[in-house]
């Protein structure tokens, strides 16, 4: 099974709409991360939560919104989608012994 | 902030060395990642330095120079599979990486 789940894995909505994307992850890491990636623009932190209490913006955060439900958990959501939104969104844990990141497989988000 | 530099294409032939260079300015710096990733796919990841100098990993090596702000990336002995993207990330602690654009590495027979 995967470390790092993710889900949906493909989700087309439209504009407007409310939509969350949701990770879960067992490796046991207290570190959680929201990132999109886009074409030429490489992978952008939107979020990142150190520990369940802890709860931080990164360099894209407008337009979006996490919670830390347990260290196991950790979704991210869009209260009103728009188009420009449409991108690829990655998952990632870490450990605090060390800085290496482990990506979930992805969400394709298409908002139309 | 971070400015990351890497190129945004290579080609090279099957079986031939390929080296992937990575320029970086950061406002702190802890170490800078090297991650592979497959078109759709999550990233992977390939190799970490924290200090000077090379790290051979197999086929793969990478090299990081603080003073100069500076890395690369060498894959050897090329093979099919190894066509993908490579992304330059310098973290500068707490956790954080900060990724460059990446480099798509396209191997022909």
């Amino acid at each position: 099974d995967a470390d790092v789940t993710q889900t949906p894995r493909n989700r087309i909505t439209k504009t407007g709409k409310r939509i969350m994307l949701e990770c879960s992850q067992t490796k046991g890491h207290d570190r959680m991360y929201w990132y999109r990636q886009d074409p030429g623009l490489g992978l952008r932190l939107i979020y990142y939560s150190f520990d369940v209490k802890d709860i931080n913006k990164g360099e894209i955060s407008d337009g979006y919104s996490v919670s830390r439900q347990a260290q196991a958990k950790f979704s991210l959501s869009l209260e009103s989608a728009i188009p420009n939104q449409t991108a690829l969104y990655f998952c990632a844990t870490g450990g605090t012994g060390g800085h290496e990141q482990y990506f979930g497989p992805g969400t394709r988000l298409t908002v139309t | 902030g971070q400015n990351i530099d890497q190129p945004t294409e290579m080609t090279a032939t099957e079986g031939a060395i390929v080296q992937i260079n990575c320029t970086y300015q950061t406002s702190g710096f802890n170490g800078l990642f090297w991650y592979q990733q497959h078109a759709g796919e999550a990233p992977t990841f390939l190799s970490y330095n924290v200090l000077d100098g090379l790290e051979e990993k197999g086929r793969f090596s990478s090299f990081l120079s603080r003073s100069k702000g500076y890395s690369y990336l060498l894959l050897k002995e090329l093979q099919m599979k190894d066509s993908a993207s490579y992304l330059c990330a310098p973290t500068s602690g707490w956790g954080k990486l900060q990724f460059g654009a990446g480099t798509q590495v396209v191997v022909t027979p």
